[in-house]
């Protein structure tokens, strides 16, 4: 199975900054990758499909790029509603499979 | 406006069986793919099983054998039966839909989660 690896597993910035996350996979997985957010107590949110297609709705300062092995997610300027952990995953090869997180808390 | 909502979580003893529901609206169940994904305590989200339109099933090699996926397309209802449970089952279960058929395991909608602990 493909191993998704995110980078790094905390970070800590501060309010109207810019937060850059990272997310590998063992093995190419085209451009199928989502990024969702996961907030305590709170159903997961689809932000990121297609390494790069904002999901209905979502603000324009969420940014994902990249292909094949390698992805980011940008968040241009966080607001306070930002902090929590980012999840990506790919879907390109079954089983599908999530990496381990990365926790987004304010600096 | 599309939910999805869970329940039959608990505390159960390692060997014990229980059955989760997944309460569908806003979307008819039988149209899509909806998978189960858990998170264990401190790691990460994983699959666990899916249910086709097509009414095939799928699970991930961690439970094969021992849960059982289906639905109740007159209630909009999903469920997983599971059996032989051991303390790694220990997870938040979450019921997700597939975004579309191209895509069947990528999840556009998602439940809170129900939170089973096997535990003696």
């Amino acid at each position: 199975e493909i191993v998704m690896t995110q980078s790094p597993a905390t970070l800590s910035v501060s309010p109207g900054e810019r937060a850059t996350l990272s997310c590998r996979a063992s093995q190419s997985v085209s451009s199928r990758l989502a990024w969702y957010q996961q907030k305590p107590g709170q159903a997961p949110r689809l932000l990121i499909y297609g390494a790069s297609t904002r999901a209905t709705g979502l603000p324009v300062r969420f940014s994902g790029s990249g292909s094949g092995t390698e992805f980011t997610l940008t968040i241009s300027s966080l607001l306070p509603e930002d902090f929590a952990v980012y999840t990506c995953q790919q879907y390109h090869n079954w089983p599908i499979t999530f990496g381990q997180g990365t926790r987004l808390e304010i600096k | 406006e599309v939910q999805l909502v869970e329940s039959g979580g608990g505390l159960i003893q390692p060997g014990g069986s229980l059955r989760l529901s997944c309460a569908a609206s806003g979307f008819t169940l039988r149209s899509n793919y909806i998978s189960w994904v858990r998170q264990a305590p401190g790691k990460g989200l994983e699959w666990v099983s899916v249910i086709y339109s097509s009414d095939s099933t799928y699970y991930a090699d961690s439970v094969k054998g021992r849960f059982t996926i289906s639905r109740d397309n007159s209630k909009n209802t999903l469920y997983l039966q599971m059996n032989s449970l051991r303390a790694e089952d220990t997870a938040v279960y979450h019921c997700a839909r597939g975004k579309d058929s191209g895509s069947p395991y990528l999840f556009d909608y998602w439940g809170q989660g129900t939170l089973v602990t096997v535990s003696s």
